[in-house]
């Protein structure tokens, strides 16, 4: 059973462009979040999706990000006029329910540069 | 808002040793779950233990055990007989009850454990 897969694990983008981080849930899972991890810091949750349903976007930047988990297909978060701030490495996790007696697995992430 | 301290930047222990690393958080929930996690070089999230708010045992995975005071809002991560393999950030993580949004982790900043062989 594969874990939860993360797509590019690197991804370098000038300022300005566009960058689109995919994460694959693990087989039976319909729930995905995605967190954000700044150098030396935690992680920060962004948003909870289900699919075709975006549950909880409370950590989300209002302008420039956006998620989404099709019915089909991986789940893609995209983050549009990258910049340098934006620079983090990206997790996904994905849980087959929404309690939280559910654990989250973790993909290994994808670390965003913004040159 | 549920907030999650961690006031450990870094901790050494020796190789067999016991080390004990400290989290405390503020929340209004009576019900709600804490985890630790470790991430080492690779990055990787790995869940090493949880602690659901309403059991009064603590949680205990082999080496890993936890010592969960709710009164206080204290969940410190005991990890005996360290092992190399332990080196890595941990990091502490709460997560209310469902419904009413926020469902994702809140983390604390994480402690650098550094074993010394």
């Amino acid at each position: 059973n594969a874990g939860v897969m993360q797509n590019p694990r690197h991804l370098v983008r000038r300022r300005g462009q566009e960058a689109r981080l995919r994460c694959s849930p693990m087989k039976g899972h319909s729930h995905v979040y995605w967190y954000r991890q700044l150098p030396e810091e935690g992680l920060k949750f962004m948003v909870y999706l289900q699919k075709e349903n975006i549950i909880d976007e409370s950590g989300m930047p209002k302008e420039r990000f956006s998620a989404e988990f099709p019915k089909e297909g991986p789940s893609i978060l995209r983050i549009q006029q990258v910049v340098r701030g934006d620079s983090a490495a990206y997790f996904c996790a994905s849980s087959p329910g929404g309690s939280p007696s559910y654990e989250q697995y973790f993909g290994p992430g994808t670390r965003l540069t913004v040159t | 808002a549920q907030t999650v301290t961690q006031s450990q930047p870094e901790m050494s222990v020796q190789e067999a040793e016991t080390v004990t690393l400290s989290c405390t958080y503020d929340t209004s929930e009576s019900d709600y779950y804490l985890f630790w996690y470790k991430q080492p070089p690779s990055r990787q999230m790995i869940l090493v233990i949880r602690q659901e708010a309403y059991k009064q045992q603590n949680a205990t995975e082999n080496r890993f055990s936890v010592n969960f005071q709710k009164a206080a809002k204290s969940f410190s991560l005991k990890i005996s007989d360290s092992q190399l393999g332990d080196a890595a950030m941990y990091f502490c993580a709460y997560r209310r009850p469902s419904g009413g949004g926020a469902d994702g982790l809140t983390f604390g900043k994480g402690t650098h454990l550094i074993i010394q062989p």
